[in-house]
């Protein structure tokens, strides 16, 4: 089954407390992105990756960073999360490669992170 | 830069009816794909239906349709014979890629309620 999946979906944790949420895909997708979601805001991209060792930043990229050394796994890094950074976490991946509704992308089932 | 609006944060609809979802968004770029997306109360993300900029023929998805108009840069959403499964948060959804980038900007969403 075609799938993004992410981890954790629930975390709870405190101002500096440096954490990773995990993502990762199996469609072979070169492409990679990371939103987060607030209320009255929508989805705003936070970093995007075009394929493995290219990644760059969305409009939301303050601290937060990103890797992508395999095609499959985008993982968001929070070196010191701080409460403005509590929101739900979006992982989503498509592939740009030319063929009917490959533009499509597919979305993980989100993370619900608060920093106290 | 891109911009998407939705100015409409809240809308009801009688089962069975048709409602209509505005979005516009703003750019000097002459290709690029829209989009709507559902999210349920789940949260998961769920694609409804895409435009490609270039085709002058409106998409439609069963009971979804859109009403494309490039030259007034709007990108309305119809859903004809309301379901109360249609009962959602929807959001309008611009994506560029060129020259090494890839930009995905979000609206900040309708609530819509189907009653009963």
């Amino acid at each position: 089954e075609a799938q993004v999946t992410q981890n954790p979906r629930y975390l709870i944790t405190v101002t500096g407390k440096k954490l990773t949420v995990t993502c990762s895909q199996n469609m072979n997708h070169e492409y990679m992105s990371w939103y987060r979601q607030d209320p009255g805001l929508g989805l705003r991209q936070i970093y995007y990756s075009m394929n493995v060792e290219v990644t760059d930043k969305g409009d939301v990229p303050e601290g937060y960073k990103v890797s992508r050394k395999e095609k499959r796994n985008f993982p968001l890094i929070l070196e010191s999360p701080s409460p403005n950074q509590t929101s739900l976490y979006f992982c989503a991946s498509n592939s740009l490669a030319g063929a009917e509704g490959t533009d499509t992308q597919y979305f993980g089932p989100g993370t619900r992170l608060t920093v106290l | 830069a891109q911009t998407v609006t939705q100015s409409q944060p809240e809308m009801s609809v009688q089962e069975a009816e048709t409602v209509t979802l505005s979005c516009t968004y703003d750019t000097s770029e002459s290709d690029y794909y829209l989009f709507w997306y559902k999210q349920p109360p789940s949260r998961q993300m769920i694609l409804v239906i895409r435009q490609e900029a270039y085709k002058q023929q409106n998409a439609t998805e069963n009971r979804f349709s859109v009403n494309f108009q490039k030259a007034a840069k709007s990108f309305s959403l119809k859903i004809s014979d309301s379901q109360l499964g249609d009962t959602a948060m929807y959001f309008c959804a611009f994506m560029k890629t060129h020259s090494g980038t890839y930009k995905y900007i979000f609206g900040t969403g309708t609530r819509l309620k189907v009653l009963a």
